[in-house]
């Protein structure tokens, strides 16, 4: 079964602790994004990753890295986490090979930064 | 640039009418167009998608949307809800080169009993 595993699912840390949020997947995909999820506003997408290697900035970068070393792997890092990055965050994949395909969602991962 | 706009925050609906989420657009060229539903503590959902073809696309669950291209809309619905149905929904839409997805803010649909 195709899956979209993130980690961990809840986290509650201190501003300026550095935290990994862990995203994988089990298709071998080359296309890989993460997106945060705020009330009022949506879904915004921080990061996506067209392949090994290569990434690029979505609608809300800042504050975020991300790396993609493997096809499989796609962890989102916070540096300095702040408050304002309190949020619920998705990591996604197409639900096909093709990247224009609609996206297959991971279950999510609530963060509060205090 | 593509945007898409859920003009309304909550729709109410009680179980056995039809129901009707609204989403507007705007792209460069030819709209990709989706939505998805999210439940409770859970991720995403996809519900139906229009790429081109039949202005009418069915989806899961019994949902359906309309795709029409003068009023730039892909309106959600459902001839008859279910308390079930109750859920956040997302339209989202994609310019044809786009890699990039835009999705609306939600709109809280609530069927009561």
């Amino acid at each position: 079964e195709a899956q979209v595993t993130q980690n961990p699912r809840y986290l509650i840390t201190v501003t300026g602790k550095k935290l990994t949020v862990t995203c994988s997947q089990n298709m071998n995909h080359e296309y890989m994004s993460w997106y945060r999820q705020d009330p009022g506003l949506g879904l915004r997408q921080i990061y996506y990753s067209m392949n090994v290697e290569v990434t690029d900035k979505g609608d809300v970068p800042e504050g975020y890295k991300v790396s993609r070393k493997e096809k499989r792997n796609f962890p989102l890092i916070l540096e300095s986490p702040s408050p304002n990055q309190t949020s619920l965050y998705f990591c996604a994949r197409p639900q096909l090979a093709d990247v224009r395909e609609t996206q297959y969602f991971g279950p999510g991962t609530r963060l509060l930064v205090l | 640039a593509q945007s898409v706009a859920q003009p309304e925050d909550q729709v109410n609906v009680a179980e056995g009418n039809p129901l009707t989420v609204k989403c507007t657009y705007s792209v460069s060229g030819n709209p990709y167009l989706f939505w998805y539903v999210q439940y409770p503590n859970r991720g995403l959902q996809f519900l139906l998608k229009y790429i081109t073809g039949d202005n009418l696309v069915k989806g899961s669950y019994g949902f359906e949307a309309e795709f029409n291209k003068s009023q730039t809309s892909f309106h959600l619905k459902k001839p008859s809800a279910l308390v079930s149905d109750s859920a956040l929904y997302f339209c989202a839409v994609r310019e044809g080169g786009s890699y990039i997805p835009t999705f609306g803010r939600g709109t809280s649909l609530i069927v009561h009993p």
